[in-house]
């Protein structure tokens, strides 16, 4: 079965370091989306590409970065980790415009 | 800015009763909205969507209704079960990007 994943699940890093979590979605999607989840914010929007070579910044985007390679993979890079940005963060990817996203696990960092 | 708000944390319903989610919006020129809902340590999972073209959108227990002069939109599960009890995130589409910008989320509870 076509689906999405994220890894890792849990990461504990240091504040300054660079992280990178990875998404990967096997249903040949175009469109996909980086969100963070936090108490009293729902999910904000960090980043989001709608094909090979093309990204977009989303509301939260400062401090992230984002590269589209390939149709499958959208990996989210925090260049230099801040406590701000523990939180959870969950990938989706979609078909085309207004359809379902279909969402991953969610990873859940912690900076310290 | 919040476009899209979740004004209520949480709700609580006995089972077999209705559930009523609420949702409201500030952008008129959304034009596609979607409900998740979301189990603790899982990823977002879609239930239900509709147009602006339309005003009600039905399935099964799960019925979602559109009220684009009051830029309302709520959810309705009859009858509540207590599988149901998650929380539940409206989304909204920006026509043009199509980003999908997410509300607080309200945590239900059904009562056994």
């Amino acid at each position: 079965d076509a689906e999405i994943t994220q890894s890792p699940r849990h990461k504990i890093t240091e504040t300054g370091r660079q992280v990178t979590l990875a998404c990967h979605q096997t249903w040949n999607h175009n469109n996909m989306f980086w969100y963070r989840q936090d108490l009293g914010h729902g999910l904000r929007l960090i980043h989001y590409s709608y094909g090979v070579h093309d990204t977009n910044k989303g509301e939260v985007s400062d401090g992230y970065s984002v590269s589209r390679s390939n149709t499958e993979d959208l990996p989210l890079t925090l260049e230099s980790a801040a406590s701000s940005q523990t939180s959870v963060y969950f990938c989706a990817s979609r078909r085309e415009p207004n359809t379902e996203a279909f969402f991953g696990q969610g990873t859940r960092l912690t900076v310290v | 800015d919040q476009q899209v708000k979740q004004n209520s944390p949480s709700l609580s319903v006995q089972e077999g009763r209705i559930s009523i989610l609420n949702c409201d919006y500030t952008n008129s020129m959304f034009d596609y909205f979607l409900w998740y809902k979301k189990y603790p340590a899982e990823g977002p999972t879609f239930l239900i969507s509709i147009s602006s073209i339309k005003d009600k959108n039905e399935d099964g227990r799960f019925t979602v209704f559109l009220n684009k002069s009051a830029k309302h939109l709520s959810l309705h599960i009859v009858p509540s079960q207590p599988g149901d009890s998650a929380v539940y995130f409206c989304a909204a589409s920006t026509p043009g990007t199509y980003k999908y910008i997410f509300g607080t989320g309200t945590r239900l509870k059904v009562l056994a």
